[in-house]
């Protein structure tokens, strides 16, 4: 079962920045946060991954709290294109132990 | 180049068939997986294979059979096909980054 908690969907203004947030309150030691997001039925595409520190790419900006048992991703200037169904999850790192999906955000961006 | 290729990308067969779907992966990685999506969109892990090991099989009934020929090769095989099969097909692959990438998806129904 996924032990991430997201709210079903969220609506974002085009332009505008787009926070995601994910609860992760059983989150071991060793395990870090996972984004993916799946845009209508391609396959899930990756988006950023970190254990307690933030971390940004090209694509977006995850925010750890202290206590790590709640994250947020940042689209920072979201576009139509990033409407997905964005999925948090936490995996261990080590080894190669799948990804394993729930529910995800379905964020929809508005022009 | 694609780094993780599923054919066929759409397959339509009639109940009682058995029917194959190749998965290929070029990025070097060691682990590979197969996940099925329903119409609920709901993604669920399948089987993991590492280095052309079972490694988890998730009570998945034994009409599905996964095979890997190498590293590079995770297919899948169904016998006697059943109208509950149908559904997207994922592939996917992980290597030391911990980063997972995954096919377009096998869109499977069954008539």
């Amino acid at each position: 079962d996924a032990k991430t908690t997201q709210p079903p969907s969220m609506d974002c203004a085009e332009g505008r920045a787009a926070n995601l947030p994910c609860n992760h309150s059983t989150i071991s030691g060793n395990e870090y946060v996972y984004w993916y997001r799946q845009i209508h039925s391609q396959g899930p595409q990756y988006i950023i991954h970190g254990l307690k520190n933030n971390e940004t790419n090209e694509m977006a900006s995850l925010i750890i709290t202290e206590d790590r048992k709640s994250s947020t991703l940042i689209l920072p200037h979201a576009t139509l294109r990033d409407t997905a169904v964005y999925y948090c999850i936490v995996r261990v790192g080590v080894g190669n132990t799948p990804l394993v999906f729930g529910k995800g955000t379905r964020l929809s961006v508005i022009a | 180049d694609t780094a993780v290729s599923q054919t066929p990308k759409y397959l339509v067969t009639q109940m009682g068939n058995d029917k194959s779907i190749k998965c290929e992966q070029n990025l070097g990685h060691d682990t590979m997986y197969w996940y099925k999506q329903d119409s609920k969109k709901f993604l669920k892990i399948m089987f993991s294979y590492n280095n052309k090991e079972l490694i988890i099989n998730e009570t998945v009934p034994n009409r599905f059979s996964p095979k890997s020929p190498d590293k590079a090769h995770l297919n899948l095989h169904i016998n006697s096909l059943e109208l509950g099969d149908s559904a997207v097909y994922f592939c996917a692959s992980t290597g030391r980054t911990l980063k997972t990438f995954f096919g377009q998806g096998t869109r499977l129904t069954v008539v």
